[in-house]
């Protein structure tokens, strides 16, 4: 069971826009800066999001992060066939004393 | 450019001992401020942070781990490693080497491809 709680899946048709949730607590999330993460099966994942909402370079604006609260979210627009990943995120627990993911979430795009 | 790159057997009997390397191309692994730590991925499941190592030599691990972890680093080849002590079947997954940006970062830049790790007798 993960620290973090994400749907296990979501799904949306080409060029739609999607949301994927990543819930916590105090010690986590609301506390702490988040990042996201897009993983392929067979490659490694990609650094998506830092700082909840800050995008790396070579990433495009189609992804963006945010947060409230115990909350955060990643947003997708413009949703291509490309995007179909399993997508995590990740913060620091100060309870825990420990880097903590949420269980990951399977995007299909329809 | 960074690359990173895991070694290590996939097979690891019980109780044993599991040894990985990654080597780091593209970079000094003695950059000063420089981070490198270990992640791992149990089949069907999510994420899982084992630890980091800053340059010096300094380290930060799961203390869900910590009793049967090491991380340490090798600067004469450029690599860095990961000791997990007493393995059981709770410790199958894919390992990857990565490239934090803090020691208590949850943001990783670069990663290996990952190796798959079996815990079996």
């Amino acid at each position: 069971q993960s620290v973090l709680t994400q749907p296990p899946s979501v799904s949306a048709a080409p060029g739609q826009k999607v949301t994927i949730s990543c819930s916590g607590s105090s010690s986590n999330i609301e506390n702490n800066y988040v990042s996201w993460y897009q993983h392929l099966p067979g490659t490694a994942p990609k650094l998506l999001i830092y700082d909840i909402d800050k995008r790396p370079s070579g990433i495009p604006d189609r992804f963006s992060g945010s947060k409230s609260g115990t909350s955060a979210t990643l947003g997708i627009t413009g949703l291509q066939t490309g995007d179909e990943a399993d997508y995590y995120c990740g913060t620091w627990d100060s309870s825990l004393s420990a880097v903590v993911f949420g269980g990951g979430t399977k995007l299909t795009v329809l | 450019q960074l690359q990173l790159q895991e070694a290590g057997p996939g097979l690891v009997k019980p109780s044993e001992t599991l040894s990985l390397t990654c080597t780091v191309s593209g970079v000094s692994i003695s950059s000063t401020n420089s981070y490198w730590g270990w992640i791992r991925q149990p089949p069907g499941k999510g994420l899982e942070w084992i630890g980091n190592m800053y340059y010096s030599g300094t380290t930060y691990y799961n203390p869900s781990l910590k009793n049967r972890v090491t991380i340490s680093v090798d600067t004469s080849k450029n690599q860095f490693s990961l000791r997990l002590s007493s393995v059981t079947a709770a410790d199958t997954a894919v390992y990857y080497c990565t490239r934090p940006w803090g020691s208590y970062s949850p943001s990783f830049d670069s990663w290996g491809q990952g190796t798959l790790v079996t815990v079996s007798s």
